[in-house]
Parts: structure tokens; C-alpha cells; sequence
């Protein structure tokens, strides 16, 4: 079975300020990993992937996430936060079906 | 290029009435999914189609929702009848390939039903 978690419901962080986003996962196999993001009344949109290769993924927006085989993790990081920053975001894996977690409010703060 | 199109972006309806929903996926997208996706929860897969054919409806409620892409581009999905659990999102995506499990999906805005 495949499934992630999102520990955090809410991230709250201030304006330039580095954030986090956790993210853990669980499948049998090798995780093909993916973040998106979702504004109000809007679809989810696709933000950077792990498939192979370097640990360190560089994505749209200048998100990055890391992948740790040994942690099951692949946390979404940003080095300077900014208030339109402020959305959902979603961890999701595959193979198979792409499995969402429940996602994780981020509120950056002026 | 265009993305994923729905309609319509909001219905309300009493439950035991039916609704339908369309999809338009990215041109030359052979996957399309159909997810719902509840208030203060991720999306859950309800049906996934390659071209017209069904790759996954394990997590389709098939009592009372059905859905449809008959020339494997647009497809459909409908409830009949609706109960007041499935006020949700129900989101399409679309993406390249089936076997491609390192595309992302593409999503559509979707549609808020609300069952009253």
C-alpha cells in the first residue's frame, strides 16, 4: 500500500524567513514524489517531483524538497517566505495512483 | 496550451437529485482522473481512464455514481442519486501517459457541489 502523511495541519512563518513543509511517505518500492500547491477555488497545481537521482529537487517558485530514503521523508522548503506564498499544499506519491496527503495550510505573515 | 476545463464551477442541488459534471483534458492527454476531494481533506481518486478504457475505479461509489469518456477526450461524471456526504470538489486532472508514473497531473479548477 502507498500513503503519505502531512504531520503539520498549519505552517505559519513570517515574510523572509525560511519554511518548512513535512512531508513523510510510505510504499512498497521506489517513491515517485511530487508537491503541489493549491490556491482558493482553484485546481492543484504541480510544483517540483522526485523520481531518481540528486536528493535535492528544484521546482517552480523557488521550491525545493529533499528526498531522505532513510527518513521516508521529502520536505518542501523555501529559503525566503512570501506572503503569496500563503496556500495549501499537497504531497502526493505514486507508483500506481497518484495518493494525496490531507495537505498542510501555509500562512506567511507581513 | 489550454489546461483542464470544467463545468460548471459551482451546483447546488437537493439530495436524491442527480448532477452531472464535464471534463475537457489537456489535448493529447491520454490518462484522465476523476478525484473528489472533501473540505479539509486531499483528493481521493474516484476513477482513473486511459484513452476511453477504465484503469481504476476501485474507489468508485458504483450505486450511485458513473462516469464516461466515450471517445477518450471528454468524459463525464455523474451522481444519481446525491447524498448530503458528497458536497465536495470534484476535481479532473489529466496527464501524458498511463505508464508514465513520473508525470505530474494536470488539474482542472473543478466543481463545488453542494448537497442540501
Amino acid at each position: 500500500a502507498q500513503s503519505v502523511a502531512q504531520p503539520e495541519d498549519q505552517v505559519n512563518v513570517a515574510e523572509g524567513n525560511p519554511l518548512t513543509v513535512k512531508c513523510t511517505y510510505s510504499v512498497s518500492g521506489n517513491p515517485y514524489l511530487f508537491w503541489y500547491v493549491q490556491y482558493p477555488n482553484r485546481g492543484l497545481q504541480f510544483l517540483l517531483k522526485y523520481i531518481t537521482g540528486d536528493n535535492l529537487v528544484k521546482g517552480s517558485y523557488g521550491f525545493e524538497a529533499e528526498f531522505n530514503k532513510s527518513q521516508t521523508s521529502f520536505h518542501l522548503k523555501k529559503p525566503s517566505a512570501l506572503v503569496s506564498d500563503s496556500a495549501l499544499y499537497f504531497c502526493a506519491v505514486r507508483p500506481k495512483d497518484m495518493r494525496f496527503g490531507a495537505g498542510t495550510r501555509l500562512t506567511v505573515k507581513p | 496550451e489550454a489546461g483542464v476545463a470544467q463545468s460548471p464551477r459551482y451546483k447546488i442541488i437537493e439530495k436524491r437529485q442527480s448532477v452531472a459534471f464535464w471534463c475537457n483534458p489537456i489535448s493529447g492527454h491520454a490518462t484522465l482522473y476523476w478525484y473528489q476531494q472533501i473540505l479539509g481533506q486531499g483528493p481521493k481518486l474516484l476513477i482513473q481512464f486511459q484513452n476511453n478504457g477504465v484503469v481504476d475505479d476501485s474507489q468508485l461509489p458504483k450505486d450511485r455514481f458513473s462516469a464516461e469518456r466515450l471517445k477518450g477526450v471528454d468524459s463525464t461524471l455523474k451522481i444519481q442519486p446525491a447524498k448530503l456526504e458528497d458536497s465536495a470538489v470534484y476535481l479532473c486532472a489529466s496527464s501524458f501517459g498511463w505508464a508514465a508514473y513520473n508525470s505530474p497531473l494536470h488539474f482542472g479548477n473543478g466543481t463545488r457541489l453542494t448537497v442540501t
